[in-house]
């Protein structure tokens, strides 16, 4: 049974534009949620975090939103650029002594020039 | 500086075989992870150590995979009596611990299984 569910396999945005990458959990016993970028042939490289108890946090062109009653973040991209494309798995960290990560399966975003 | 390395960084095997694949983490970072990715998927938990215990080992799938990390520093999975099914990318983390807030886990670049 996955915890956290990415719906959509992929995603193409012309450059400039937004980019919204969403992610769904059944769990509510999550502290943190985490967003990873990952090109091909590396590992995932961590992007932005946000806590439980916030519903908004903001680093440069990425912002990620918290909806804890529908238990749903969103990543958005604004503006897009090429160097953006990449499969982006969202990922939440359960509470309590674990610091394991439970993700999502990926989103490939694809950002046309 | 230099990340968090893993070799090999392919390795083809036989059905049955043992392998081992090895893991550096960032140096100074006490927390080390390793994970599990199949194709299509996201990155599987398989376990975590906090120095050289093994702080949570919930996710190996069953008693053929083992990891040890002796003297805190690099961590060695070991699978025995591969299975077809085992075949994917192994990704290897690090990171800081301590703290109130989420503590980064830096990946590297894994190492990809095939079981023939």
């Amino acid at each position: 049974d996955q915890q956290v569910k990415q719906n959509s396999p992929s995603l193409s945005v012309q450059e400039g534009r937004i980019s919204i990458l969403n992610c769904d959990y059944t769990n509510s016993m999550f502290d943190y949620f985490l967003w990873y970028k990952k090109y091909p042939a590396e590992g995932p490289t961590f992007l932005i975090s946000i806590s439980s108890i916030k519903d908004k946090n903001e680093d440069g062109r990425f912002t990620v939103f918290l909806n804890k009653s529908a238990k749903h973040l969103s990543l958005h991209i604004v503006p897009s650029q090429p160097g953006d494309s990449a499969v982006y798995f969202c990922a939440a960290k359960p509470q309590g002594g674990s610091e394991k990560l439970v993700f999502g399966k990926g989103t490939k975003l694809t950002v046309n020039p | 500086g230099a990340g968090v390395s893993q070799t090999p960084s392919n390795k083809v095997t036989e059905k049955g075989k043992y392998v081992e694949l090895r893991c550096d983490p960032i140096s100074g970072h006490t927390a080390l992870y390793w994970y599990r990715q199949s194709l299509g998927q996201g990155p599987e938990f398989l376990i975590y150590f906090q120095g050289t215990g093994a702080a949570d080992d919930s996710g190996l799938p069953n008693d053929r995979f083992f990891a040890v990390r002796p003297e805190g520093s690099v961590s060695t999975l070991k699978i025995q009596r591969t299975e077809r099914g085992d075949s994917a990318v192994y990704l290897c983390a690090s990171s800081l611990t301590g703290g109130s807030s989420y503590n980064e886990q830096f990946f590297g670049p894994g190492t990809r299984l095939t079981v023939l």
